[in-house]
């Protein structure tokens, strides 16, 4: 079985401050994590995923995530935020080998205020 | 141009009626998936297939159904058995391990 968990559903930052935004996974064999954005009023797509190697894996407009197998995370942050990043951020799991299940958390909506 | 197209864009249900949401696909993509968007939920997966001719349940799959005859289509039936379907619906493409490609949706309500 796999689940993953977002905390908070909703977070607020200040343009130019940290953005992190918290994903925890349960899966009973090792995971593929993905985090994926939907603008308003547009489709989802994706920002960065993890497979295998490099447990810090870089995104697109400056996002980056890190896999933390003990702490089943996989958080998604950027340095400094832009008022462009407000959005709803989705994280996933899935798992290598023939199963294809994709299991989404339920989303967190992204605010930056001026 | 590849991609997935969804239809129609917008589909009401009536009490008791069946419906059913087309998705199609150019991308040859083996897997396919069904996603239920409500407020506060985030997606969650109705049905899946991996392979032509095979189709798993996801974790809401009670009202609804599905068939994969051709590599390229998925589409979804809404059953009367569905008692709160009104929902935005995402149907969703990938090879296995690549990003997940997603169609524009279906806003479905009922009259």
């Amino acid at each position: 079985a796999q689940s993953v968990t977002q905390l908070g559903s909703h977070v607020s930052v200040s343009e130019g401050a940290l953005v992190l935004l918290r994903c925890n996974y349960s899966s009973s064999v090792p995971p593929y994590l993905f985090w994926y954005v939907q603008y308003p009023n547009q489709g989802l797509q994706l920002l960065l995923k993890y497979t295998t190697g490099a447990t810090l894996v870089k995104g697109i407009n400056g996002f980056e995530a890190e896999f933390k197998k003990s702490e089943t995370s996989f958080h998604l942050t950027k340095p400094s935020a832009h008022m462009s990043d407000a959005a709803e951020y989705f994280c996933a799991v899935t798992h290598g080998g023939s199963n294809y299940k994709l299991t989404f958390g339920k989303g967190t909506l992204l605010t930056v205020n001026p | 141009d590849g991609g997935i197209t969804q239809s129609p864009k917008y589909l009401f249900r009536k009490e008791g009626q069946n419906v059913t949401l087309s998705c199609e696909q150019n991308l040859n993509h083996d897997a396919m998936y069904w996603y239920r968007q409500d407020p506060g939920q985030g997606l969650r997966l109705i049905y899946y297939s991996q392979i032509v001719n095979d189709f798993q349940k996801g974790d809401i799959a009670e009202g609804y159904s599905v068939s994969r005859e051709k590599k390229e289509s998925f589409p979804l039936t809404v059953t009367s058995a569905q008692k709160n379907p009104t929902a935005f619906y995402l149907c969703a493409s990938r090879r296995v391990n690549e990003k997940l490609f997603f169609g524009s949706g279906t806003q479905l309500s009922v009259l």
